[in-house]
């Protein structure tokens, strides 16, 4: 009965070869968020669709984009990846927002860049 | 500059006796509060929330207190199980902000190991 499912759990991947991440959900919730764990540090917000409505943060580097084709499933790709986006990435949904929605996080997938 | 702080990145606690968790964050803006609980492997599930216009939220063996004027809230855990032992996330956010003040803004967080 998983609800939010991310594929691959780990991606290894060489500099500047572009990896893309996936996340579905089972849920039917309106809003899916990317966030980028680094070690030791807070999960970090990428970017969010609310519905078809994409929202990027300000700070997000251009490198990462994303995409949802339908309600289920969302994807980042990272076009060029440096030593730098090694982290953990975060997929979570919420009904709706602001984020007193309680959102509902995947197990996450891990990338390593050679 | 971090928004939200979580000074203790681990916690020891006897099985039995409470477990205190501490956050604080710097942005007036924020309103709502909330807790996420970590297991290895797993992502972040939700555990408890305030909102400003409250000072305590009780749930069983979990009760967040806010204080605002000091912009701190603490995560008590009575009695302490192994069982809670993970990572237990801060996040703070606006209820009545558009645009980037609705996105939850986590702190690093802190590691509890219950020992039996």
């Amino acid at each position: 009965d998983a609800m939010v499912i991310q594929n691959p759990r780990y991606q290894v991947t060489q500099f500047g070869k572009p990896v893309t991440l996936s996340c579905s959900q089972t849920l039917n919730h309106n809003v899916m968020y990317w966030y980028q764990q680094k070690s030791s540090q807070a999960p970090k917000l990428l970017f969010h669709y609310y519905d078809k409505d994409f929202n990027n943060e300000a700070d997000t580097p251009d490198n990462f984009q994303s995409r949802r084709p339908n309600t289920s499933f969302c994807f980042l790709d990272i076009r060029s990846p440096g030593l730098g986006d090694a982290a953990m990435y975060l997929c979570a949904t919420s009904r709706g927002f602001p984020s007193t929605d309680t959102q509902y996080f995947g197990p996450g997938t891990r990338l390593t860049v050679l | 500059d971090q928004q939200v702080k979580q000074n203790s990145p681990s916690l020891s606690v006897q099985e039995g006796r409470i477990s205190i968790l501490n956050c604080d964050y710097t942005n007036s803006m924020f309103d709502y509060f909330l807790w996420y609980k970590k297991y290895p492997a797993e992502g972040p599930t939700f555990l408890i929330s305030i909102s400003s216009i409250k000072d305590k939220n009780e749930d069983g063996r979990f009760t967040v207190f806010l204080n605002k004027s000091a912009k701190h809230l603490s995560l008590h855990i009575v009695p302490s199980q192994p069982g809670d032992s993970a990572v237990y996330f801060c996040a703070c956010t606006s209820m009545n902000y558009g645009g980037s003040q609705g996105n939850l803004i986590f702190g690093k967080g802190t590691k509890l190991s219950v020992k039996p």
